[in-house]
């Protein structure tokens, strides 16, 4: 089944405590994303990859780090988690990226709280 | 800043009624596309339009991207209670190769 794949699909951890949202595909997509959804704020995107080893910053990049060693996954890194990180994240992969994105296949979703 | 804005924010219906999501961007989009998100769910792909002036229909769901490719819309025929969710639109941002900056969605509910 074509799936998109997060993983823990809910967290609770600490300020500064470091942490891996991992992301996998299995769809051989190309262009892979990240997002974070917050009440009245919709959907605003962290990091993307083009390709494998080719990521870019999106729109809320400050406390992630994000890596693309392989094409199937996308893990996200939270270095210092600090409450305002408390969010539900989304992964989301595509055919293909660019200015004609192709249609994005969004995982279950990962809620983190940091206390 | 490019933006991408959705009205209205919130919209109650009575089960049978129409519903219409707008969707207005600041700048010209090469495409749009339209996401569902149940309560509790994530989002899935509804439909992406390319063309000015596009028309495209999905059963009881209609989508249009306006002729300047600057607006679009999303109208639902006689709503059921399993179109509750919030309804979003997504366009590329202007001079990014991969981002795509989402609108902050119309959360529709249906009372039977």
């Amino acid at each position: 089944e074509a799936q998109v794949t997060q993983n823990p699909r809910y967290l609770i951890t600490v300020t500064g405590k470091k942490l891996t949202v991992t992301c996998s595909q299995n769809m051989n997509h190309e262009y892979m994303s990240w997002y974070r959804q917050d009440p009245g704020l919709g959907l605003r995107q962290i990091y993307y990859s083009m390709n494998v080893e080719v990521t870019d910053k999106g729109d809320v990049p400050e406390g992630y780090k994000v890596s693309r060693k392989e094409k199937r996954n996308f893990p996200l890194i939270l270095e210092s988690p600090s409450p305002n990180q408390t969010s539900l994240y989304f992964c989301a992969s595509s055919p293909r990226g660019g200015a004609n994105t192709g249609e994005l296949f969004f995982g279950e979703g990962s809620r983190l709280t940091v206390l | 800043g490019q933006q991408v804005m959705q009205i209205p924010q919130y919209q109650h219906v009575q089960e049978g009624e129409d519903f219409t999501t707008y969707c207005n961007s600041s700048t010209t989009l090469s495409n749009i596309q339209w996401y569902k998100q149940r309560p509790g769910g994530h989002p899935v792909f509804l439909i992406q339009l390319v063309k000015s002036g596009e028309v495209k229909k999905q059963k009881r769901l209609t989508f249009q991207f306006g002729e300047a490719k600057k607006n679009s819309s999303l109208h639902i025929t006689a709503t059921q209670t399993t179109d509750v969710g919030t309804y979003f639109c997504a366009g590329p941002r202007e001079g990014s190769q991969g981002n795509l900056i989402f609108g902050k969605g119309t959360k529709l509910s249906v009372k039977p």
